[in-house]
C-alpha cells in the first residue's frame, strides 16, 4: 500500500528554469512533509518541510506547497540550477514515522 | 556539523551468511531507523527504534532481522541468514524528536553472492 506516490519518475528541466516536482499522499493523518535529495551511492539528505499548518514554505531556491484538500504537496525549484541533478524524495509523517515516495530523477541541463 | 556514519561503505557476503550492518546516529537523537534501497527501486521502511525497542517494523523485516544499540551509540542491523534479494543500500537514520527532519547515513552497500 504505497501512501505517498511520486507519479513522475523523471523530469528534464533547462538551466534557470522552474523545476515542479510533485507528491501525492493518501493517509490524511500526516501532518508532517519533507523533501529529501539523493545523489548516487549517498544517503538522502533534508531538503525542507512543511506542516499541515502552513500552505507554503520557502528555502531559497527552493519552496514547498500543501494542498491538503487534495492530499498533494508539490516542490517548486527556481532558477533549477544543473546541480540540482538529483533524486527527490517525498516523504510524510504522522509524528516519528516516515513514508517516503518512490523519487523523482530531476535532470537540469545546461 | 554532526553526521550519522555508516561501516561498512560495501560489504560483500556469501547467501547465508550472517551480516551485521553498523550506524552511528547523532549523539542526542532518540529515534533510529533503518530504510533498504535495492537498485532502481524505492527507499523502503524497514523499522524504527526508540528508547530501545523496536516501535514499528515493516513487512520486510521478517524473523531474518534484528536490531540493537548494543553500547548507547552504535545502532546496528543484523540479517541473520542473507538472501539474494537482501542486495540493497542500507540506510540508517535518526531524529532527535517528532516532526524533526531524518538525518540520513551515507549507506552501507550490501552485495549477496
Amino acid at each position: 500500500d504505497q501512501q505517498v506516490k511520486q507519479n513522475s519518475p523523471s523530469l528534464s528541466v533547462q538551466e534557470g528554469r522552474i523545476s515542479i516536482l510533485n507528491c501525492d499522499y493518501t493517509n490524511s493523518m500526516f501532518d508532517y512533509f519533507l523533501w529529501y535529495k539523493k545523489y548516487p551511492a549517498e544517503g538522502p539528505t533534508f531538503l525542507i518541510s512543511i506542516s499541515s499548518i502552513k500552505d507554503k514554505n520557502e528555502d531559497g531556491r527552493f519552496t514547498v506547497f500543501l494542498n491538503k484538500s487534495a492530499k498533494h504537496l508539490s516542490l517548486h525549484i527556481v532558477p533549477s540550477q544543473p546541480g540540482d541533478s538529483a533524486v527527490y524524495f517525498c516523504a510524510a509523517s504522522g509524528g516519528n514515522q516516515f513514508y517516503f515516495g518512490t523519487g523523482t530523477s530531476l535532470t537540469v541541463i545546461p | 556539523e554532526p553526521e550519522v556514519t555508516q561501516t561498512p561503505s560495501h560489504q560483500v557476503t556469501q547467501m547465508g551468511q550472517e551480516v551485521i550492518l553498523r550506524c552511528v546516529p547523532i549523539s542526542n537523537h532518540l529515534y533510529f531507523y533503518w530504510y533498504r534501497q535495492i537498485l532502481g527501486q524505492k527507499v523502503e521502511f524497514l523499522v524504527s527504534f526508540y528508547n530501545n525497542e523496536i516501535s514499528e517494523k515493516s513487512e520486510i523485516f521478517d524473523d531474518q532481522f534484528s536490531v540493537e544499540r548494543p553500547d548507547g551509540s552504535n545502532f546496528t542491523l543484523k540479517i541473520r541468514s542473507t538472501k539474494l534479494e537482501d542486495s540493497a543500500m542500507y540506510f540508517c537514520a535518526s531524529i532527535a524528536s517528532s516532526y524533526n527532519e531524518q538525518f540520513f547515513g551515507p549507506g552501507t552497500r550490501l552485495t549477496v553472492l
